[in-house]
């Protein structure tokens, strides 16, 4: 089966720096890999989704890279604000079923 | 239209019983999600549908859970001789087109309790 790592450790940068968000998977590459955002009580956000012949995909102050090589996605958000804190997770499909990573919690403080 | 939309928002259950879950998804959206959210944890998947057909049940926990989805339209989640570990955030989603291709918009879930 698919497994997802994320850093389950939260992630704390000031305002205006650049917040550097990694997805780790194992096994077969996805045909396409997703993002999304999670605040507490409330369901996931979809942000970006990237395919696997896309190397960076951009959406304002959001850019996702995919490294089939690695097994490996990186989500970035520039001049981070702490409207930006929250938990975000990485998901993708494989085998008729979706896998999302636990997430990494980001605190952008002012 | 409205976004997805899940009841009841909370529900408390004793041992045993069975509940049932509803979402009713985007309207025209043919696919359809179901997952399990414990507290402080990432999402399990438990299933989905593409249209009316699950192509993979093997994600549902035990034998006690079962879904089904109607008119490609609303999809019930029944959980039959609810146990203490059910307890969890149950979160539905869906999504336009063939599934994996596109976002899923959750549902805001809703929040099982079993006494």
């Amino acid at each position: 089966s698919q497994k997802i790592e994320q850093n389950s450790e939260a992630l704390n940068i000031q305002e205006g720096k650049t917040a550097t968000l990694t997805c780790n998977y194992t096994n077969y590459s996805p045909a396409y890999l997703q993002w999304y955002r999670q605040d507490p009580g409330r369901g996931p956000v979809f942000l970006l989704l990237i395919r696997e012949n896309e190397k960076e995909k951009r959406k304002e102050r959001l850019k996702v890279t995919f490294d089939t090589t690695l097994k490996q996605s990186l989500f970035h958000i520039t001049a981070s604000q702490p409207a930006d804190s929250a938990t975000y997770l990485c998901a993708l499909y494989n085998f008729n079923k979706f896998y999302f990573g636990s997430g990494t919690k980001l605190n952008v403080k002012p | 239209g409205a976004g997805v939309s899940q009841s009841p928002s909370n529900k408390v259950t004793e041992k045993g019983k069975d509940v049932e879950l509803r979402c009713d998804p985007i309207s025209g959206h043919t696919a359809l999600y179901w997952y399990r959210q414990r507290l402080g944890q990432g999402l399990e998947f438990l299933i989905y549908f593409q249209g009316n057909s699950a192509p993979d049940k093997s994600g549902l926990p035990s034998d006690r859970f079962s879904a089904e989805r109607t008119g490609e339209s609303v999809s019930t989640l029944t959980i039959q001789r609810t146990q203490q570990e059910d307890s969890a955030v149950y979160l539905c989603a869906s999504s336009l087109g063939l599934a994996a291709q596109g976002p899923q918009y959750f549902g805001p879930g809703t929040r099982l309790l079993v006494l």
